[in-house]
Order: C-alpha cells, then sequence, then structure tokens
C-alpha cells in the first residue's frame, strides 16, 4: 500500500507555464482534495472530490483545473502559472464514513519566478 | 462559517517541559476534530482524533479533549522531547461533506 503519492516532489516554473501536479491513491478512496500551504494562512482547501466524475471548489479555486477520471488519481494543472502560486501543494483522500480523517501525500514545492 | 483558531507560535520549550497547544473552533452541527503533524519538509500526518463531545484523543504521550462547552480541543503533552519538534494543525470536520477545515499552524521546538 503506497497510501497518498504526488509527483513532482520539486517544481520551478516561469510566469505564464503551464503545468499538472501528479497525485493518486492506491486505497479505493471515494475523497480526494487538493490544499496549498503558505507560511501563517494554514492549509487552505482548492479543489476536492466526492468520487469519479464529480469536482468542486473549495477556498481558492482561482487559476487551479482539477478532473477526476479514476478512483485512484486526481491531477491538479495551473494553466498559467503566477508568482502568487508559489507554495506547497498537498493531496489528500479520506475513507468513507467514519471521522473524516484525511491521509496526506509527501507534498509538492512549487516556485514560480 | 466553519473555522478554527489556534495559539500563535513559535512555541519554545525545554526538553521535558509540558506543553499546550490551545484550539478553539467554531461550528455548527457536530463536527469531528483532529491534531495534525507536519514533521520538517513532510506531509502531514494525523496525530489524534475526536469524534464527539468529551471524547480524549490519544497517540504518542499527545492528548485533547473535545470540549463543546468551550469549543475547545486543546493539545497537552506532559514531558515533549526534541523529536516532537514539528509543526501542530488544529482541524475540524467541515459542512461540505469531508472537507477538512485547518488552523494555521503552530511551530513547536524543544530544545535539549
Amino acid at each position: 500500500n503506497a497510501g497518498v503519492t504526488q509527483t513532482p516532489k520539486f517544481q520551478v516554473l516561469k510566469t505564464g507555464q503551464s503545468m499538472t501536479l501528479q497525485c493518486a491513491q492506491d486505497m479505493n478512496h471515494e475523497y480526494m482534495s487538493w490544499y496549498r500551504q503558505d507560511p501563517g494562512m494554514g492549509l487552505r482547501l482548492i479543489h476536492y472530490s466526492v468520487g469519479a466524475g464529480i469536482t468542486d471548489q473549495g477556498e481558492v479555486p482561482n487559476g487551479y483545473n482539477v478532473s477526476r477520471s479514476t478512483t485512484e488519481d486526481f491531477p491538479l494543472r495551473l494553466l498559467s502559472a503566477a508568482p502568487s502560486q508559489t507554495s506547497v501543494y498537498f493531496c489528500a483522500s479520506t475513507p468513507p464514513g467514519g471521522a473524516h480523517e484525511q491521509y496526506f501525500g509527501p507534498g509538492t514545492r512549487l516556485t514560480v519566478t | 462559517g466553519d473555522s478554527v483558531t489556534q495559539m500563535e507560535g513559535p512555541v519554545t520549550l525545554s526538553e521535558e517541559a509540558f506543553l499546550t497547544i490551545n484550539c478553539t473552533y467554531t461550528a455548527t452541527g457536530y463536527p469531528s476534530l483532529f491534531w495534525y503533524v507536519q514533521y520538517p519538509g513532510e506531509g502531514l500526518q494525523l496525530l489524534l482524533k475526536a469524534t464527539k463531545a468529551d471524547d480524549k484523543g490519544s497517540n504518542k504521550g499527545f492528548e485533547a479533549t473535545y470540549r463543546k462547552e468551550t469549543t475547545s480541543f486543546h493539545l497537552e503533552k506532559g514531558s515533549v522531547q526534541v523529536s516532537d519538534s514539528a509543526v501542530y494543525f488544529c482541524a475540524l470536520s467541515g459542512q461540505a461533506g469531508t472537507a477538512l477545515i485547518f488552523g494555521k499552524g503552530t511551530t513547536l521546538s524543544v530544545s535539549s
């Protein structure tokens, strides 16, 4: 069981470039989410998905797109990177029922210059 | 809307000192409450949780009690170690399905 995996671990982009942050989980969790972590801001929800084919916006969705074609994968796309998107990005998944605890990936540190 | 407020850090302690990190919340209904820990360069790990009022979550010597009357979930440890140095996040399960709402995090630094 690999849990939640994220690639790449580090990425540097120039303003205006696009890229996709990958996230996968092998626990058959329906619910997956993306957060960004910024100093002094905690974690803020970007987008989430309650199952394949269903996505919705979180607190800070602007500048990001997501899709969920399979239960396992939940990629996050930056269409035109901006310096304000410099952050650490975490993907998480949640098992059904219970107390809604989330399992986090190791994160992707993104720098936009 | 729902929110979590936790004490600002950094918190600096000597080894074997007593730790308290305060966390209060605002929520409708009956959320579950969590403490997560983030070690340097790593992702978040669940430290402990409580799902209803008066529940006590515990793990690795850390404890927190779900106090509905004071809307609090303070994290405590009787004797901290250098290896406890990390960022601690208080969180609750929000209204939007299973989304978690996080506090801003408290950095703990323990010296020997």
